[in-house]
């Protein structure tokens, strides 16, 4: 079965500290992996993607992300945090063969808080 | 350009009534996908299409819950005898034919009463 963990509900960063959303996921054949950030009654907002290629993929505003195949992982990462960052996170992954080939399968999503 | 548009952003309806939650995804985009977020989740996917034809319908929870696409552009998600456990935001999200990236609208937030 395919599926993506998030295992922290929240993360807590000082503003100007780095921060790290972890992410996990099982999916059958190779990943698409993606990040989504949504904000207070928001739909979700496009912030980064894995296909193929550099493990290390940038994004919208400043954030990155880091694909490891052996770890299965996907994190999240800005080397330094903003208050307005603070936002609920969602990792997503796309099988790329079967019937899973549409749809993306989400994590739980983790809560950023980030303290000026 | 205009992103994904959903409306009514908010809907509240009593039980056993019949809703219609619209979609207008960006232009051009052939594939369009519907989502439900209940509340502290992530997004579950119920359908969608490619085209008018719906390539995949394996997240629709019942047969309450049905969705169109007549003309390969606006999709209307439907559904019958609407329950309390129906509550949640309805999220949709359309992309192009290389179905990478999935660009989200504003949901519709729908409260069964």
């Amino acid at each position: 079965a395919q599926s993506v963990a998030q295992p922290e509900d929240q993360v807590n960063v000082a503003e100007g500290n780095p921060l790290t959303v972890k992410c996990t996921y099982s999916v059958s054949g190779n990943p698409y992996l993606f990040w989504y950030v949504q904000y207070p009654n928001r739909g979700l907002q496009f912030l980064l993607k894995y296909i193929t290629g550099d493990n290390l993929v940038k994004g919208s505003y400043g954030f990155e992300a880091e694909f490891n195949k052996s770890q299965t992982s996907f994190h999240l990462k800005k080397p330094s945090a903003l208050v307005s960052d603070s936002a609920l996170y969602f990792c997503a992954v796309r099988g790329t063969y079967g019937g899973s080939q549409g749809n993306l399968i989400f994590g739980k999503g983790t809560k950023l808080s980030v303290k000026p | 350009g205009a992103g994904v548009s959903q409306t009514p952003s908010n809907k509240v309806t009593e039980k056993g009534k019949y809703v219609e939650l619209r979609c207008d995804p960006i232009s051009g985009h052939t594939a369009l996908y519907w989502y439900r977020q209940s509340l502290g989740q992530g997004p579950e996917f119920l359908i969608y299409f490619q085209g008018t034809g719906a390539a995949d319908d394996s997240g629709l929870p019942n047969d309450r819950f049905f969705a169109v696409r007549p003309e390969g552009s606006v999709s209307t998600l439907k559904i019958q005898r609407t329950e309390r456990g129906d509550s949640a935001v309805y999220l949709c999200a359309s992309s192009s034919l290389d179905q990478e990236t999935q660009y989200f609208g504003p949901g519709t937030r729908l409260l069964v009463l």
